[in-house]
């Protein structure tokens, strides 16, 4: 089993849906949860990043963590064209004298005009 | 961006050549790593670097080298390249102090071995 679980998809939406991204995770090390956007061709950005089980909201976007679980989702309101892209969720842990990052394998988003 | 560059952003090399790469900042972070990305890999780790000559190997390090004389500069080396190694490269960097586990990451180079 890998230590994290990304649906690949693609998932495809219309312009305005609500998008619901998943991760799973079996490493109760983690300590903080990641959510990047890629667009294609470019490198990873950091969106938000999430310490504590709950909810943290950042415009359209809300990250959730449920370390009981070991569930985290990134939720994408009122979901724009320019949303498209790749999203990767992403856990850290400290390690070896640094934090070390574990990715998930990203999940390809189509919001649709 | 980070104030991070890579180079080169593209190259197309031979099996069994050297091949380096370079990952430069600005910003005098401490902390340095290089990851790879494949489709149905994700990105994976391969070396990473804590100081000028600190570094230590990732998930995939097999097959590579990494040097850090200064600061600003990581250096990722293919010793012989593989068809294995065609693949797209990313450096990143992490802030320090609290925020250590945010990274950040740099446009990417793109390596086709044939």
């Amino acid at each position: 089993q890998k230590e994290v679980e990304q649906d690949p998809g693609p998932l495809s939406v219309p312009e305005g849906a609500i998008v619901s991204l998943n991760c799973t995770y079996s490493n109760s090390a983690f300590q903080y949860f990641m959510w990047y956007r890629q667009y294609s061709r470019k490198g990873p950005e950091l969106l938000m990043y999430t310490y504590s089980s709950g909810n943290k909201e950042d415009g359209r976007f809300t990250a959730q963590v449920d370390k009981s679980s070991k569930y985290i989702s990134l939720f994408i309101r009122d979901s724009q064209p320019s949303d498209s892209a790749t999203y990767l969720c992403a856990m850290s842990h400290y390690g070896a004298g640094s934090y070390q990052l574990t990715f998930g394998k990203g999940t390809k988003l189509s919001v649709i005009p | 961006d980070a104030g991070i560059t890579q180079s080169p952003r593209h190259k197309v090399t031979e099996t069994g050549t050297p091949v380096t790469l370079r990952c430069h900042q600005t910003e005098n972070h401490r902390y340095m790593y290089w990851y790879r990305q494949d489709p149905g890999h994700g990105l994976r780790l391969i070396h990473y670097s804590y100081g000028v000559k600190d570094t230590d190997k990732g998930e995939v390090s097999d097959g590579y080298s990494v040097s850090r004389s200064k600061t600003e500069d990581f250096l990722l080396t293919l010793e012989s390249a593989t068809s294995s190694q065609t693949s797209v490269y990313f450096c990143a960097i992490s802030v320090d102090g609290a925020s250590s586990y945010e990274q950040y990451f740099g446009p990417g180079t793109r390596l086709t071995v044939t």
